[in-house]
């Protein structure tokens, strides 16, 4: 069946370092959805991608698409304390497999 | 507009207990989803309704059912608790409009089963 692999799982930063986490798929994607978890809270949409080598941005975050639909990264640009969470990807549309998530420290 | 609710926030089960999980949206969304979250892990899916009147299987079905009571509401029922279903649960619906999905989680229920 169709797998999500995220890396990496763990990253630490200092402040005003970049950060970027890969999402993997074996299966082609209609689709992908980045989602950001606060320690202890719920995960929150922040995008979604569809078309192949799409480049969104966010303020800090860069989000993009592989030109084969397999691929996905966020790349967050000189990270403050407030980007501290877990970044999940996740593809399709019922059906949603989820990444692991690549969970970001932040020091000051 | 709460979005999407929960109840309860908390449970404590003995195992072999049973309990239902509701939960609530009213953004008129037609799919609703339960997921659980390990610790340290992603979530997965355990069941899906993609319109009312409709449910399906997701990764981690089993020991849990579901009833799409209508559009609004949507549980998750534990007949009789395992240890291995202490989990966080979260309840989340979504809207497709075009191609544009976007997924609402609720806060979580938080079980822990002795």
């Amino acid at each position: 069946g169709q797998q999500v692999m995220q890396i990496p799982q763990y990253q630490h930063v200092q402040e005003g370092e970049d950060f970027t986490t890969y999402c993997n798929s074996s299966t082609t994607l209609s689709n992908i959805q980045w989602y950001k978890q606060r320690p202890g809270g719920h995960p929150v949409f922040l995008i979604q991608l569809v078309k192949s080598g799409e480049v969104k941005k966010q303020k800090r975050l860069t989000f993009q698409f592989g030109e084969a639909k397999k691929n996905s990264s966020l790349h967050i640009t000189a990270t403050q304390t407030t980007d501290v969470g877990t970044y999940f990807c996740n593809g399709g549309y019922n059906k949603l497999i989820f990444g692991a998530g690549t969970r970001l420290a932040v020091h000051p | 507009n709460a979005g999407v609710t929960q109840t309860p926030k908390f449970q404590v089960l003995k195992t072999g207990q049973s309990m239902t999980l509701q939960c609530a949206q009213d953004m008129n969304h037609n799919s609703m989803y339960w997921y659980r979250q390990d610790p340290g892990m992603g979530l997965r899916l355990i069941y899906y309704s993609a319109s009312e009147g409709t449910t399906d299987k997701g990764e981690v079905p089993n020991g849990y059912n579901v009833s799409r009571l209508n559009k609004r509401e949507f549980s998750l029922r534990l007949e009789s608790a395992a240890p291995s279903q202490t989990s966080v649960y979260f309840c989340a619906s979504s809207e497709l409009r075009g191609s544009q999905f976007t997924q609402y989680f609720g806060p979580g229920t938080r079980l822990t089963v002795l």
